[in-house]
């Protein structure tokens, strides 16, 4: 599997977008960027996935570069109940084997 | 709520103990995960049932025994346990179809083993 490298902490204002990147520098070509976030003491909660293209949902959007090495995670409004341990991950095609990293702390400040 | 549950939340026991750690899901899916996170440390995949039968065992010390009765349910024998295998453990469940499935996790079970 691909590594993925995220910063260990970062803050963000409430009320503005937070945005969490990741390095992929290995990924392959049949590899999904998946993002999971773990709120204290809770079980992790999927966010979002991509291939290659931009992906948006309710939660967040995903920007994945041109040469699929990096992403970033967007939350638009971040609030306090965004706080929590993200984790980016990196996939195979039909491979259910979820390898969390240490993911990247984001703690969003009054 | 993700639909996957766990019971019980909380649990102490002894080296001596036998327990049992028992996850369900309701969302239909047709696999599910045991994981575990120590303190300070990555979530770590222990067991994967795929259609109730194990695919995979990432060389589990033998006093965890998992169990897949039917879709729905997993369990976690424990027995023998020692005090490093203190952790959150948790459960996940995904549906395999197609390229893409995404785990839903339970809430997890606090084990504290004295």
């Amino acid at each position: 599997d691909a590594k993925t490298t995220q910063p260990p902490s970062m803050d963000c204002a409430e009320g503005r977008a937070a945005n969490l990147p990741c390095n992929h520098s290995t990924i392959s070509g049949n590899e999904y960027v998946y993002w999971y976030r773990q709120i204290h003491s809770q079980g992790p909660q999927y966010i979002i996935h991509g291939l290659k293209n931009n992906e948006t949902n309710e939660m967040a959007s995903l920007i994945i570069t041109e040469d699929r090495k990096s992403s970033t995670l967007i939350l638009p409004h971040a609030t306090l109940r965004d706080t929590a341990v993200y984790y980016c991950i990196v996939r195979p095609y039909n491979n259910n084997d979820m390898r969390f990293g240490a993911g990247t702390r984001l703690t969003v400040k009054p | 709520e993700t639909g996957v549950t766990q019971t019980p939340r909380h649990l102490v026991m002894g080296m001596t103990n036998k327990k049992s750690l028992k996850c369900e899901q309701h969302l239909g899916h047709n696999a599910m995960y045991w994981y575990k996170q120590s303190a300070k440390k990555p979530l770590e995949l222990m067991f994967v049932y795929s259609l109730e039968e194990r695919v995979e065992n990432n060389s589990v010390p033998s006093r965890f025994s998992p169990e897949c009765p039917n879709s729905s349910h997993l369990f976690l024998h424990l027995h023998t346990l020692q005090p490093e295998d203190s952790a959150l453990y948790l459960c996940a469940s995904s549906q395999e179809s197609g390229a893409v499935y995404e785990q839903y996790f339970g809430p997890g079970t606090r084990l504290t083993v004295t």
